[in-house]
């Protein structure tokens, strides 16, 4: 089965930094990547999903990218309301596993 | 508007059985494939099973293979996750994520998945 290894695991930054998060799959998974945000109690929230089309509705500071087995979640510009945890996951196939998650705090 | 709402959670002794539901409002429910996730207590997201929009096709997650089953009925607008020989390690919040790409007996082509999530219902095994 592919494994999916995001990093870093945590994170912290300023308000109005540019914030990198990186998922790699094990194997190639075309485009077929998924980012979630999760904050804490509530339900994941399916942001970015063929590795880089936007869910309707979040904000544009927000932008994926990637392809084949390197992947990219990137927030231009770091807000108070962006703490969460991240999670890539793939669905080119079952298993449709998760990466481990990026918990991503404010300095 | 679209929505998806699971119950059936509680707390179970190992080694017994719970059936989770989950049912849809707001969306033609027999068009979807539907999954379950979980996601024990403080932990990450573990993808569980996945049922194609017939019912006919299904996948699962080795750690669940051979005692959960996942089944649904179109004309109740609900999807199931029966759980059996439950141990302490399926401790864990489930929730049934809708999945809009095209999943029947000739494969799963993926498309637009996990959209849309509800709640989640606690389960706890615990003797």
């Amino acid at each position: 089965d592919i494994q999916m290894t995001q990093s870093p695991s945590s994170l912290s930054a300023s308000v109005g930094d540019r914030v990198t998060i990186t998922c790699r799959a094990s194997q190639g998974i075309s485009n077929y990547l998924v980012w979630y945000q999760q904050k804490p109690g509530k339900v994941p929230k399916r942001l970015i999903y063929a590795a880089s089309t936007f869910q309707s509705g979040v904000p544009s500071r927000f932008s994926g990218s990637g392809s084949g087995t390197d992947f990219t979640l990137t927030i231009s510009s770091l807000q108070p309301e962006d703490v969460a945890t991240y999670y890539c996951q793939k669905y080119n196939i079952a298993p449709f596993t998760f990466g481990q998650g990026t918990r991503l705090e404010i300095k | 508007q679209v929505q998806l709402v699971e119950s059936g959670g509680g707390v179970v002794q190992p080694g017994r059985s719970l059936r989770l539901s989950c049912a849809a409002s707001g969306f033609t429910f027999s068009r979807y494939a539907m999954h379950w996730v979980r996601q024990a207590p403080g932990k990450g997201l573990e993808w569980v099973a996945v049922i194609s929009y017939d019912g006919r096709t299904t996948y699962y997650a080795d750690s669940v293979k051979g005692r959960f089953t996942i089944s649904r009925d179109n004309s109740k607008n609900t999807v199931y996750l029966q759980m059996n020989s439950l141990k302490s390690d399926d401790t864990a919040v489930y929730y049934c994520p809708r999945d809009g790409s095209h999943f029947d007996s000739s494969g799963y082509y993926p498309s637009d998945p996990f959209d849309i999530w509800g709640q989640g219902t606690m389960v706890t095994v615990s003797s």
